[in-house]
């Protein structure tokens, strides 16, 4: 059974520009959610999508989303990247999600701002 | 609002040795479920032990195991028979029993396995 799979592993972005990152999930997940990696910060969580919907954001500004295909894919869009946003981006994809699912989680992204 | 907190940023344990690390967390929640992850330099974030808070039994999967207490809200994680590849930061990890499916990580423990 395939992982979780995350598109691109590294990114080099300029300030101002905009990136999109893919997630393909367990064949079977219907649960995708994004997670953001920083050495100040940790681990935050940014949304998570189920059957094609919204189901939860974290606090990030509206230049954070994200969307859900029917096959489970899920996109995450950044836009007027700022310093700032450099960061590794995780992915994870759990059955259900919620009650205690296991969560299974990408390589991640690593997207890099100059 | 729940929070994780691990407050060991660094370890180091001699190989073949034992180590403890250390999670406490707060939530008002009585139903949620307690996760230790490893994430070694390959970045991938590996589930290494679960707990669900209306288990009295304390979790155990091979050489790692976890001593849950509720009431203190102290989640630790012990590493036996420490081996170089447990080498990588551990993430203590709190998901809530509802439909949120957010998972709440501390700020992560390194560590170091010695020869």
């Amino acid at each position: 059974k395939a992982g979780v799979t995350q598109t691109p592993r590294y990114l080099i972005k300029t300030r101002g520009q905009q990136v999109t990152l893919s997630c393909s999930p367990i064949s079977g997940h219907r649960s995708v959610s994004w997670y953001q990696q920083t050495p100040g910060q940790g681990l935050q969580f940014l949304f998570e999508y189920f059957s094609e919907t919204q189901r939860n954001k974290g606090n990030f500004p509206g230049r954070f989303s994200g969307r859900q295909f029917s096959n489970s894919r899920s996109e995450m869009n950044v836009s007027t990247l700022e310093l700032g946003d450099s960061a590794l981006y995780l992915c994870a994809s759990s059955l259900l999600g919620g009650q205690g699912t296991e969560a299974f989680f990408g390589q991640g992204t690593r997207l890099t701002v100059v | 609002a729940q929070t994780v907190t691990q407050s060991q940023p660094e370890m180091s344990v001699q190989e073949a040795e034992t180590v403890t690390l250390s999670c406490t967390y707060d939530t008002s929640e009585s139903d949620y479920y307690l996760f230790w992850y490893k994430q070694p330099p390959s970045r991938q974030m590996i589930l290494v032990i679960r707990q669900e808070a209306y288990k009295q039994q304390n979790a155990t999967e091979n050489r790692f195991s976890v001593n849950f207490q509720k009431a203190a809200k102290s989640f630790s994680l012990k590493i036996s028979d420490s081996q170089l590849g447990d080498a990588a930061m551990y993430f203590c990890a709190y998901r809530s029993a509802n439909r949120d499916d957010k998972i709440i990580f501390g700020k992560g423990t390194r560590l170091h396995i010695l020869p």
